[in-house]
Parts: structure tokens; C-alpha cells; sequence
């Protein structure tokens, strides 16, 4: 089945950076988009980006340009998730999700399934 | 930036009809999608491209999008379905969730 497996919890002081990873199975890894969302305590699920794991190209969303860098390793089917300059408020549970079949339009696809997320904690 | 709106919280009666509400500018032109959250659990898509259900969820769960509002309409509400429910869209290549609405069930 299709499973979306991410790394361990991780604790940062702030002004670190934190990489997180989310290893794919059961399906092709080049055929699907990749996201990444994250939830922090209280607060509402917040896209972060986009990967296509075929070519390496990204989408990130506004708030995070700068900050995050997604990238994919096709020879272990995973991709990874790197935030910079942490603050507390980056403290939050961060998911990977597959999105559509590429080269479809991705406005038309919806994120099935989500990894188990990782927690991130980012306190001095 | 583009905006989705949803109630923070619905009640509902085990057995009764449950409505989650999202708004936002033309949403009607868009696909929504649905997401089913609850503590401790990855979210789950219950309802995709405004009105089709993913193979595993219930026939209660349903979807309808039209002018600036999509509805998830939960008909025959059952105490597991109490969660945290999301709406999302897409406005420019950049993925959008309304800020969740809590669905009590009591």
C-alpha cells in the first residue's frame, strides 16, 4: 500500500535549522507530486511547498521562501524537508503528503495519504 | 492572498445532519477538498474535487461547491466523526486551508 513514513521528533534552539525527511513506498516515487504541511500547537494545517521528486523543481509557498529547501534523493525514494533560521513559532507538527500524477494539473489533486508527521520543537 | 473561511466549531446530535461551511472570493470556480483531522492522527481526505468521496469513506460524508461557498454535509452523524474538519483550495499554485472547524458530536 501507499505509505509515507518521516523521520524522528526533533528538538532546535532557535536559529538552527531542522531537516526533516519522508520516505515513500508502494507506488512509483517519479510519478507523484510531493508536499509538505505543518500544524502548529492550536493552530490550522499551513502548505509549505510542493516537490516534483521526477525533476527536482519546487513551489514554496511565500512565507517560507527563503527558509525551506525540498529536495528528493530517487535512489532511496525519499524526500527531505530543511528549515533555516528556526524560531519558536516554527514549533509544529510537520507532514509530507502526495499529491497528484505528474505532469497533471496540480490545482485539480488533493494531498492522500499523509506521513505520520514530526514533531518540532524549537526552544532555547 | 486568498482566503477560506469556516466556522470554528458545529455541534450535532449523534444521528443528525451535520454542515461545515467554506467561504471564500469565487470558490465555486475552484475544486475543494476536505480533510478529516483528529488529535494525535494524520488528516484524511473525505471529500475531493468538491463532491467525490475517496474509496473507505463513508456515503454520510458529501460535498457541494457553488458561488463563494462549499458545504461538507455529514447526513446520519455517528460519534466517530467528531474531529477537526479542514477545507482547502488552490488560488495561484499555492495550496489554501480555511482555519478548521471542531465538530462535536453530543
Amino acid at each position: 500500500q501507499v505509505q509515507l513514513v518521516q523521520s524522528g521528533a526533533e528538538v532546535k534552539k532557535p536559529g538552527a535549522s531542522v531537516k526533516v525527511s519522508c520516505k515513500a513506498s508502494g507506488y512509483t516515487f517519479t510519478n507523484y507530486y510531493i508536499h509538505w504541511v505543518r500544524q502548529a500547537p492550536g493552530q490550522g494545517l499551513e502548505w509549505m511547498g510542493i516537490i516534483n521528486p521526477s525533476g527536482g523543481s519546487t513551489n514554496y509557498a511565500q512565507k517560507f521562501q527563503g527558509r525551506v529547501t525540498m529536495t528528493r534523493d530517487t535512489s532511496t525514494n525519499t524526500i527531505s524537508m530543511e528549515l533555516s533560521s528556526l524560531r519558536s513559532e516554527d514549533t509544529a507538527v510537520y507532514y509530507c503528503s502526495r499529491g497528484g500524477l505528474i505532469p497533471r494539473l496540480e490545482t485539480n489533486s488533493w494531498f492522500d495519504p499523509w506521513g505520520q508527521g514530526t514533531l518540532v520543537t524549537v526552544s532555547s | 492572498s486568498y482566503d477560506l473561511t469556516q466556522p470554528p466549531s458545529v455541534s450535532v446530535s449523534p444521528g443528525q445532519t451535520a454542515s461545515i461551511t467554506c467561504s471564500g472570493d469565487k470558490l465555486g470556480n475552484k475544486y475543494t477538498f476536505w480533510y478529516q483531522k483528529k488529535p494525535g492522527q494524520s488528516p484524511v481526505v473525505v471529500i475531493y474535487q468538491d463532491n467525490k468521496r475517496p474509496s473507505g469513506i463513508p456515503e454520510r460524508f458529501s460535498g457541494s461547491n457553488s458561488g463563494t461557498t462549499a458545504t461538507l454535509t455529514i447526513s446520519g452523524t455517528q460519534i466517530m466523526d467528531e474531529a477537526d474538519y479542514y477545507c482547502q483550495a488552490w488560488d495561484s499554485s499555492t495550496a489554501v486551508f480555511g482555519g478548521g472547524t471542531k465538530l462535536t458530536v453530543l
